[in-house]
């Protein structure tokens, strides 16, 4: 079974667009994030949620906008999709509570390609 | 802040030989400290881990120990295979802090 999932894999855009990309894991952690990577592989934390609540915001253009309707999914909206948007973006998921370590379970990631 | 040095790649190996990729870390707690790969078109997996110091972590046969005086947590392996080429990323959490702050990632290729 998959831990953490992410659809679509794979997403090619013109520039102006709106996007979604669709996480959810079946971990029953209480805290999920999406990273950004860019093309030199650095991760950047973008958002985090502990139990539908909004927790990490971190320096991130307004046209992105998560959101969690329950602590099993957390999707991300971008308006107006620009070049440099282009990357692969990841989805997280970890239980913090209760735990020392806080390990984060990734998904596979989506690919976004902004044209 | 939280912060994570790695050393930059790439790395370029022959099958069998010994791999270290150094790490160093900032912070103000008391760290758990992580090592995570991503093989090629993939996600990051968690490779090892250790929350305290001269905690060993290991798995798949990488090792990498919590050193607290020296804030380092170096990852090492006796031979490497083809099927280690990957990228390696340090990380640690703080336990006040949801975040993981990720090193930059070192680029690993083993060639047979």
């Amino acid at each position: 079974d998959t831990a953490v999932s992410q659809t679509p894999k794979y997403l090619v855009t013109q520039m102006g667009n709106d996007k979604s990309i669709k996480c959810e894991q079946n971990l029953g952690h209480d805290t999920m994030y999406w990273y950004k990577q860019d093309s030199k592989k650095f991760l950047k934390i973008m958002f985090s949620y502990n139990n539908k609540e909004l927790i990490i915001n971190e320096t991130v253009p307004n046209r992105f906008s998560p959101k969690s309707p329950d602590k099993a999914h957390l999707n991300l909206h971008i308006n107006s999709l620009e070049l440099g948007d282009s990357a692969v973006y990841f989805c997280a998921s970890s239980q913090t509570t209760g735990l020392v370590s806080r390990e984060q379970f990734f998904g596979p990631g989506t690919r976004l390609t902004v044209l | 802040g939280d912060s994570v040095t790695q050393m930059e790649g790439p790395v370029t190996l022959s099958e069998e030989a010994f791999l270290t990729i150094n790490c160093t870390y900032t912070a103000t707690g008391y760290p758990s400290l992580f090592w995570y790969v991503q093989y090629p078109g993939e996600g990051l997996q968690l490779l090892l881990k250790a929350t305290k110091a001269d905690d060993k972590g290991s798995n798949k046969g990488f090792e990498a120990t919590y050193r607290k005086e020296t804030t380092s947590f170096h990852l090492e392996k006796g031979s490497v295979q083809v099927s280690d080429s990957a990228v390696y990323f340090c990380a640690l959490s703080d336990r006040n802090d949801y975040k993981l702050s990720f090193g930059a990632g070192t680029t690993v290729t083993v060639r047979a």
